[in-house]
């Protein structure tokens, strides 16, 4: 595709239900990156891909929050039983550069989610 | 300590001013370094990379890094209305592939 796209684009949900975003990255890009904004703060690591293999997910603030990328395209990032402080942007990043430090990274539109 | 700082402003310049960012960051070792520029409700955009001391210019843009203080700023010139965002500086550490994002600078440029 031409950009990064995420889906949804907005999920509401009630506290304790599992949710599972979805990022379809730029096509042949090699590394995938998924991030969490609060309102006025700066992108927050969570975790990134090489290809199919999490490379880093020390970012992921506790196990309820978990990631694939099984065929090396499209990444899920699941939080099972979510809590109202789960509520944030979650941005989706890729990047053509296999780990190399400076890839440029492409930011999609993020999902933001609300926990009620 | 943050891995990078800057301050958040809002940080307000004239129209044809130059505006001046600037960041911190506690990795010595990092090597890459990014401004993204991030309009509101909107995600963020790379402006410029850098990766190596000195400055780097990109037509209104000039990103200097001096990576003995551990600094990387930004200057704007001859700064427009449509400048006006939140600026994100972002370092690519050396012990991984991790990206950390400072908290962003709000700008405004004001007609």
């Amino acid at each position: 595709g031409a950009g990064v796209s995420q889906s949804p684009r907005y999920k509401v949900t009630k506290r304790g239900q599992d949710v599972a975003l979805r990022c379809d990255p730029i096509s042949g890009h090699v590394s995938l990156y998924w991030y969490r904004q609060a309102l006025g703060q700066g992108p927050e690591f969570l975790t990134y891909f090489n290809y199919e293999a999490q490379q880093d997910k020390s970012g992921l603030p506790n196990d309820r929050f978990s990631a694939e990328r099984p065929e090396g395209s499209i990444s899920t990032l699941t939080i099972q039983r979510t809590e109202q402080r789960d509520s944030a942007m979650y941005r989706c990043a890729s990047s053509e550069l296999r780990g190399a430090p400076g890839g440029t990274q492409y930011f999609g539109p993020g999902t933001r989610l609300l926990v009620l | 300590q943050k891995e990078v700082e800057q301050n958040s402003g809002p940080l307000s310049v004239p129209e044809g001013a130059i505006a001046s960012l600037n960041c911190t960051y506690s990795d010595r070792g990092s090597q890459s370094f990014f401004w993204y520029r991030q309009y509101s409700g909107k995600s963020p955009e790379l402006i410029m990379s850098i990766y190596s001391n000195g400055d780097k210019e990109d037509g209104r843009f000039t990103a200097q890094l001096n990576k003995a203080s551990q600094y990387v700023s930004l200057l704007i010139r001859d700064s427009q209305p449509s400048d006006s965002a939140t600026y994100l500086c972002a370092v690519n550490t050396n012990t991984g592939n991790q990206f950390y994002f400072g908290t962003g600078t709000s700008l405004t440029v004001i007609p």
